[in-house]
């Protein structure tokens, strides 16, 4: 059982390029979730999805755009990217509201110089 | 005023000592209280999940939630060095599994 499944692991940009991160999960929850995590600064909520074809936006949702096709995938696109946007980001899923438990993928280290 | 205000450490203790982490919170809609660990260069994980007030034992974790006080712990009995890792609180209201607000983490380091 994968989980929760993010690619690329590592990436560098140059300022002004875009970027798609992947996140794939094979748990058919209905909820995903993308954060970015930077030092000292905890989980910070960018975009998420109630289920397919259903997307809203989180806390620092600017300069980032998603979709949601499919439930099993919920990719993060990254237009014109800028030095503020050098993180980790991590894709996490959830099916359970009573419990409030979510799955997190192992996180994209995104660069951007 | 942070929704959720968590000391980010680092703390440091010998093996064996009991560990208490804390979180404190302003939003007295948060029904769902959590904590994750997080091992370095890795995604967070549930550890231990608690509904309204009270307390909750796994192992050597035990979790408290003092709702009057807007006030959680966790605390890790025996450490070991393997508990070597961020321990990130997260809460969220009732229904509002879209709204899962974590703190900033604290480093735990057990020395061996």
């Amino acid at each position: 059982n994968a989980g929760v499944t993010q690619t690329p692991k590592f990436r560098i940009l140059k300022i002004g390029q875009s970027m798609t991160l992947q996140c794939a999960q094979d748990m058919n929850h209905n909820y995903m979730y993308w954060y970015r995590q930077d030092p000292g600064m905890g989980l910070k909520l960018i975009y998420y999805s109630v289920g397919a074809g259903i997307t809203d936006k989180g806390e620092v949702p600017n300069g980032y755009n998603v979709s949601r096709s499919t439930t099993e995938d919920f990719p993060l696109r990254l237009e014109l990217a800028a030095p503020s946007q050098t993180s980790v980001y991590f894709c996490a899923s959830g099916g359970d509201a009573n419990t409030g438990e979510l799955f997190f993928g192992e996180g994209s280290r995104l660069t951007v110089l | 005023q942070k929704e959720v205000e968590q000391d980010p450490g680092p703390l440091s203790v010998p093996e064996g000592a009991i560990v208490s982490l804390n979180c404190t919170y302003s939003n007295s809609a948060f029904q769902y209280f959590m904590w994750y660990r997080q091992y370095s260069r890795k995604g967070p994980e549930l550890l231990m999940y608690t509904y309204s007030s009270g307390n909750k034992e796994d192992g050597r974790f035990t979790a408290q939630v003092d709702k009057s006080s807007k006030y959680i712990s966790l605390f890790i009995r025996d450490s070991q060095p393997s508990d070597s890792a961020t321990y990130l609180c997260a809460m969220m209201p009732l229904g509002g599994y879209q709204k899962v607000t974590f703190g900033t983490g604290t480093k735990l380091q057990v020395i061996p």
